[in-house]
Formats: C-alpha cells, structure tokens, sequence
C-alpha cells in the first residue's frame, strides 16, 4: 500500500498569507496526486488533479506542485474561505489512498 | 446538476449487517466508475470499494474485502454497498462518489454521506 504523509498536520495563519502543504508518498505515484479540501461537516472537494490541474471552478490562488513522491499545495493568499482540511491522495496503485490531512486555521 | 444522496445508515450491532444506497442524478451515471469512500468521526479518508461502469471489474479495501460488496444497477441511476460482519472499526461516514469520466481513480463528485455506527 502506498502510504502518504503531509505535513505539518496543522497550520496556523492569517487571512492574505501564503500557505504550504506537503504530501510525501512512500513510493512514486508518477503523476496520479490530487488535493481535496474538506470543511466540517461538508464532503471532500476536488481542488487539483495529476499534480498541477485545477479541477472546474477551482480559484487560481490554489496550485500544486511536485513530483515523484514529494508533492506541494500553494495556496498564495489565503481567503477567509480556505480555512479548512487539505487532503493530498494517489491513484497510481491500489488501493486508492489518502493522506492523513493538514488542518489550515485562522491565527 | 450532478447529485448524489446516499441513504440506509444506521446504528448496527457488532456481526450485523447493513446496505447503503446511493441514488444518482444529473449525469449519465452507467458511463461512470463509482466509489464508496469512508471517514472515521474525527479522522481522514479511507477508500473503500470502486465498482466498473458495467460491474464487471469491483476492487476493495483489503480491511473490507470478503466482508463488504459493492454493485450497482444502472436501470435505477443507484450504487450500493452491502456491508456484512460489520465491526467497531467500520463506524464513519460512507460516502458515494463519482469517478472522473476519463480519470479512474479521481473522485470528482461526492455525495453528503451516510453515517454507520457500530455498537452494542
């Protein structure tokens, strides 16, 4: 099973101020990454797709990166909208599995 | 408009059963890879089971196979997961969602979920 690991589990910032996310894959998953967000009580939003594809109506703000087994989540500045749980996942090798999530929060 | 409404959770002892449904609509849903996807109260996405837009290819969680079965009819636009054996760890919400057209493996809809608790 391809295990994945993002980092850091929280992160703490302001409305306006750029945000980092990391996922690290235990073993190359080629291009096949994508990054959900999820608010409480809410399901999972597809964001970007195969490293560096914004899915349909996904704001330019938001861009990934990476490849290989170490992949990036850019959010330049932060909306009071994008506090939420960011999930990287891969579709290279089954199972389909997904990253324990980073918690984005308002400082 | 692409709509998903999962149905039939509930509280279930330990060895029992149950089956969710999901009913879809706003998209052509025989031409589609479906997905059940789970997640623990307080915890992150599990990938449970994906079912072929014909049911003729179905892959499963190693933690589920043997206990849970995905299928679907295509007549009625609806997904289900029969889910047996059930146990403590099963508690979450169970979401359907729908694979990219061209993209297997990359759910790009989701429903609202349906949560299944475990418990005696």
């Amino acid at each position: 099973e391809t295990v994945l690991t993002q980092s850091p589990a929280t992160l703490s910032l302001s409305p306006g101020e750029r945000a980092t996310l990391s996922c690290r894959a235990s073993q190359s998953v080629s291009n096949y990454l994508a990054w959900y967000q999820q608010k409480p009580g809410q399901a999972p939003r597809l964001l970007i797709y195969d490293i560096s594809n914004r899915a349909t109506g996904i704001p330019a703000r938001f861009s990934g990166s990476g490849s290989g087994t170490d992949f990036t989540l850019t959010i330049s500045s932060l909306e009071p909208e994008d506090f939420a749980v960011y999930y990287c996942q891969q579709r290279s090798k089954r199972p389909f599995t997904f990253g324990p999530g980073t918690k984005v929060d308002i400082k | 408009e692409v709509q998903l409404v999962e149905s039939g959770g509930g509280l279930v002892q330990p060895g029992g059963s149950l089956r969710l449904s999901c009913s879809a609509s706003g998209f052509t849903f025989s031409k589609y890879w479906m997905n059940w996807v789970r997640q623990a109260p307080g915890k992150g996405l599990e990938w449970v089971a994906n079912i072929k837009q014909d049911g003729s290819a179905k892959d499963y969680v190693d933690s589920v196979n043997g206990r849970f079965t995905i299928s679907r009819d295509n007549a009625k636009n609806s997904l289900y997961l029969q889910m047996n054996g059930l146990r403590a760890e099963d508690t979450a919400v169970y979401y359907c969602a729908r694979d990219d057209y061209r993209l297997l493996g990359l759910p790009d809809s989701w429903g609202q979920g349906t949560l299944v608790t475990v418990s005696s």
